[in-house]
């Protein structure tokens, strides 16, 4: 089936850098999106990407949806306490009748004070 | 605010006990998911309906059914807990048939099994 890998798993950082993490696949997807998840809560979306290219940014997040339409990026500037959780990224290909969303494992970040 | 609500956030089930838990939401969305998610994997998509079509995943164990009454409303039904099931389970709601989707999901409800 349809598999999306993310790296790192996991990382440790200092408060106030900057993140880097990114998601692949083996398949062209039409749609990224990034979601951030809480110890015990629901997936909070982060952003949406929809063409190859793509950057947008929401607040200090930035995330790009790659040339190749396989892979996609998120970067944190600053990094602040708050941003520690665990980081989804989805894909989405358009079929006929529903909407099938894949998900990779997630990068869980620790930010270190 | 909360455009996609689940009930309860935390359930407690005895083992076998059938146990439901619903889900609703104010997005006037046509499609609604319910994923399984276990010790923060990535969550895994049980079923979806998209406005009433019912379409079940291929691996989704018989034990887990679903309903739909209406648009807004979406129960998960466990007929026949095991100690296998407890997890977060995740409602989730998109607009279905346009380009630009998004998937907004609810707070979750833990499911514990004794």
């Amino acid at each position: 089936g349809q598999q999306l890998n993310q790296s790192p798993q996991s990382m440790f950082i200092q408060e106030g850098e900057d993140v880097s993490m990114n998601c692949t696949s083996s398949s062209i997807f039409n749609t990224w999106l990034w979601y951030k998840q809480d110890p015990g809560e629901g997936p909070v979306l982060l952003i949406a990407l929809y063409k190859a290219g793509e950057l947008t940014s929401n607040g200090r997040l930035t995330a790009q949806f790659g040339i190749t339409r396989k892979d996609s990026f998120l970067n944190i500037s600053a990094s602040i306490p708050s941003d520690v959780g665990i980081y989804f990224c989805a894909g989405q290909k358009r079929s006929d009748y529903g909407q099938n969303f894949v998900f990779g494992p997630g990068t869980r970040l620790s930010v270190l004070p | 605010d909360a455009m996609v609500i689940q009930n309860p956030r935390y359930q407690v089930t005895q083992f076998g006990k059938p146990v439901t838990l619903s889900c609703s939401q104010t997005l006037n969305h046509n499609v609604m998911y319910w994923y399984q998610q276990k010790s923060s994997q990535a969550p895994k998509l049980l079923f979806h309906y998209y406005d009433k079509d019912f379409n079940n995943e291929a691996d989704t164990p018989d034990n887990f059914q679903s309903r739909r009454p209406n648009t807004s409303f979406c129960f998960l039904d466990i007929r026949s807990p095991g100690l296998g099931d407890a997890a977060m389970y995740l409602c989730a709601t998109s607009k279905g048939g346009i380009a630009n989707e998004k998937l907004f999901f609810g707070s979750g409800t833990q499911l514990s099994v004794l």
